[in-house]
C-alpha cells in the first residue's frame, strides 16, 4: 500500500487566498483524522471523520477552516481566507481501529 | 478524561548507550497506549502499541516500552541509542474507550550525539 497520500507537500500563499490541501487515505480505513503541527501549540486535532461522516470538528481554530470527506478515498481541507498564523504543518492520518498512520503532511506557509 | 504526560521534553544521551523516555497515563480503565516518532521534517511513525496482551512491548528498531499500571507509566526504552535514533517522541492514548481520536502527549526530543 503507498500509505497516507496528502498534497501539495508544501504551499505558499498569500494572506486573504483561498488554500486547498488534500488528502488519500490508505484503502480501507474507515476513519480520517487531520491535525496541525506548529512549534508554539504542538500537535492539535483540527476535525475526523469515521464512515466519511464529520464526528468532531471541535479543534477546527475558527469558520475560515472546513474540512470534506464526499468519499471513502478523498478529504480535504479549505482555508479561506488563509491568515499568517496559519502557517503550520498539516497533516492527514487514517486508520482502521485505534493506530492511525501519518501521511508526510504538507509544510503551508502564508505570508 | 484521558491524558498523557511525557515527563521530559528534551532528553540527550550518547550513541551506544540506554534510551529512557517517560511517559505517565491517566485513564478511567485500562487503555490501549502508544508511542509515535516523527523524524525531522518527516510524518509521525507508530513505534509500538501495548493492548494489554503482554505488558513488555516490542517495537520496531529496537525500541520496547513496559506497561506498569501500578505506576500508570509507560516507558520508552533502547538497550543502545543509534545516531538515527534522533527524533520526537509521542506517547498517545486514545481519547475514549470506543472513539477512535487519540490524544498526543507534548513530545520528547531526542538527541544523539557521538
Amino acid at each position: 500500500d503507498a500509505g497516507v497520500i496528502q498534497s501539495p507537500r508544501h504551499e505558499v500563499t498569500e494572506m486573504g487566498q483561498e488554500v486547498t490541501l488534500r488528502c488519500k487515505p490508505i484503502s480501507g480505513h474507515n476513519s480520517l483524522f487531520w491535525y496541525r503541527q506548529t512549534m508554539m501549540r504542538g500537535l492539535e486535532l483540527l476535525i475526523y471523520f469515521n464512515n466519511n461522516v464529520p464526528i468532531d470538528d471541535s479543534g477546527m481554530p475558527e469558520d475560515r477552516f472546513s474540512a470534506k470527506m464526499p468519499n471513502a478515498s478523498f478529504s480535504t481541507l479549505k482555508i479561506q481566507p488563509s491568515e499568517p498564523r496559519d502557517s503550520a504543518v498539516y497533516f492527514c492520518a487514517s486508520s482502521l481501529r485505534d493506530e492511525q498512520y501519518f501521511g508526510p503532511g504538507t509544510r503551508l506557509t502564508v505570508t | 478524561a484521558q491524558s498523557v504526560t511525557q515527563l521530559d521534553s528534551h532528553v540527550s544521551v550518547s550513541e551506544g548507550t540506554p534510551v529512557l523516555l517517560r511517559c505517565n497515563y491517566s485513564s478511567s480503565y485500562s487503555p490501549s497506549l502508544f508511542w509515535y516518532v516523527q523524524h525531522p521534517n518527516k510524518g509521525l511513525q507508530l513505534l509500538l502499541k501495548y493492548t494489554s496482551a503482554a505488558t513488555l512491548v516490542k517495537g520496531i528498531n529496537g525500541f520496547e516500552a513496559e506497561f506498569k499500571k501500578s505506576e500508570t507509566s509507560f516507558h520508552l526504552t533502547k538497550p543502545s541509542a543509534h545516531m538515527s535514533d534522533a527524533a520526537e517522541y509521542f506517547c498517545v492514548v486514545p481519547q475514549s474507550q470506543a472513539g477512535t481520536a487519540l490524544i498526543f502527549g507534548k513530545g520528547t526530543t531526542l538527541s544523539v550525539s557521538s
